[in-house]
């Protein structure tokens, strides 16, 4: 399986404020994702962040919240923009292996004060 | 849209008990099933999967699912648990060729005591 680490893993943010979490991959993935996971609840995916195109996002999140930069195969950013208390949560990256499989990075722990 | 939906919350169990945690899913497709799990302070490992064939897959640390297509089901088992087992747990579903998308249930928070 893919080594996946997160920068940073964990930050403390003004309202108003963004955040640009990083996300590196030790080999070359077609497939990488981003989810979040607030607080005592499941992992919802934001996008999927396409290499050389614009993120595809699902239902509720939109590219100006949540901007995603895909430059190569093994690389991928995602910001969290005029971030508020209600932001506040893990995020994550994974990356489609084979069969479908994804493999999820240590996440981000983000408070917003 | 497919969901996925575990039962129990919050499970606490002594060692050597016998554990079941339940996955029930929406969607009336093909699909792939997941469990993954979180150790305290760790992030999410891959448990085990199901893609095709034998419906009873075996995964890691003596974990085992069984998928039972007619109840839309993918139940997580161990015979005897250990207290390094205590962990949250999620059951995950994706679309047969939906491009590694997963839906995820709320998870279950495991507790085994000595």
């Amino acid at each position: 399986s893919a080594v996946i680490s997160q920068k940073p893993s964990r930050d403390i943010c003004q309202r108003g404020t963004s955040l640009t979490i990083q996300c590196q991959v030790d080999s070359q993935v077609t497939m990488m994702f981003w989810y979040r996971q607030q607080p005592g609840q499941s992992l919802t995916l934001i996008a999927t962040a396409n290499q050389g195109s614009e993120a595809t996002y699902e239902s509720g999140f939109v590219i100006d919240k949540f901007p995603i930069s895909r430059p190569n195969l093994t690389f991928s950013t995602l910001t969290v923009s005029n971030m508020s208390p209600e932001d506040s949560s893990i995020y994550l990256c994974s990356v489609g292996a084979s069969g479908e499989t994804q493999y999820f990075g240590p996440g981000t722990r983000l408070l917003v004060l | 849209a497919q969901s996925v939906s575990q039962h129990n919350h919050h499970v606490i169990l002594s060692e050597a008990a016998s554990l079941e945690l339940g996955c029930n899913y929406s969607y009336g497709g093909t699909v792939n099933l997941f469990w993954y799990v979180q150790y305290p302070g760790q992030h999410l490992q891959l448990l085990l999967k199901y893609f095709s064939g034998d419906p009873l897959v075996k995964g890691i640390k003596g974990f085992e699912a069984e998928f039972i297509k007619s109840k839309f089901s993918f139940n997580l088992r161990k015979p005897s648990v250990q207290w390094s087992d205590t962990a949250e747990y999620f059951c995950a579903v994706g679309v047969t060729g939906g491009g590694n998308k997963l839906t995820f249930g709320t998870g279950t928070q495991l507790k085994v005591e000595l």
